[in-house]
């Protein structure tokens, strides 16, 4: 079946650092890609999405691009901020069986002042 | 003006216990959801509900049962709580459809003693 696999946190950086979160999903037919965000005890948050290859999701200062040929959907951002601390879901979303999303199993994100 | 409001925040209970979460949306959305984070930070779906018509309903044991009086609400009730069911649990709803987002929940916190 249709999976999400991102890199394994927790990630700490200090403020300014450029930031890379990997993940890379596995689909049969053309899944939307979501990056959400969770700030401590505090639901999940939609921080980008994308839904064809070649888009660019973009908020924040944070960007991925769908890239079909890699099956990547990979997080940047060129400075973090203390503020920017939390977890982040990278996610598909599929239409087998009615609409579904898929997490990955989520990255933490620690900023350093 | 919360969007997706979630009830208790808290629950501690006692094992064999039934109990209920209930959640509600004021965003008009058709679609609404039950996930189960552990506490790794794993997301996992257990319902969804299209227009108060269940439309995915993952390998959840039938102790656990979600009901929908109407759109904006989906109850989650839990039969004879075990140790392994302590949780965080969110709602979310979003409009039906691959690309839409999904608007999650504060999450309720279920301690299982």
């Amino acid at each position: 079946g249709d999976s999400v696999t991102q890199m394994e946190g927790p990630v700490t950086l200090s403020e300014e650092a450029f930031l890379t979160i990997n993940c890379t999903y596995t689909a049969t037919g053309y899944p939307s890609l979501f990056w959400y965000v969770q700030y401590p005890g505090e639901g999940l948050q939609l921080l980008l999405k994308a839904t064809k290859a070649d888009d660019k999701g973009s908020n924040k200062g944070f960007e991925a691009t769908y890239r079909k040929e890699t099956t990547s959907f990979h997080l940047e951002k060129g400075s973090v901020q203390v503020s920017d601390s939390a977890v982040y879901f990278c996610a598909l979303s599929e239409s087998t069986g009615g609409f579904k999303t898929i997490f990955g199993a989520g990255t933490r994100l620690f900023v350093k002042a | 003006d919360t969007a997706v409001s979630q009830t208790p925040k808290y629950l501690v209970t006692q094992m064999g216990n039934d109990k209920s979460i209930k959640c509600e949306q004021n965003l008009g959305h058709d679609t609404m959801y039950w996930y189960k984070q552990d506490s790794k930070k794993f997301l996992k779906i257990m319902f969804s509900y299209n227009n108060k018509e269940l439309i995915i309903n993952e390998t959840v044991p039938n102790r656990f049962s979600p009901k929908s009086p109407d759109k904006a609400h989906l109850n989650l009730h839990i039969n004879s709580l075990e140790l392994g069911d302590s949780a965080v649990y969110f709602c979310a709803s979003s409009l039906p459809g691959l690309q839409e987002t999904q608007y999650f929940g504060p999450g309720t916190r279920l301690l299982v003693l």
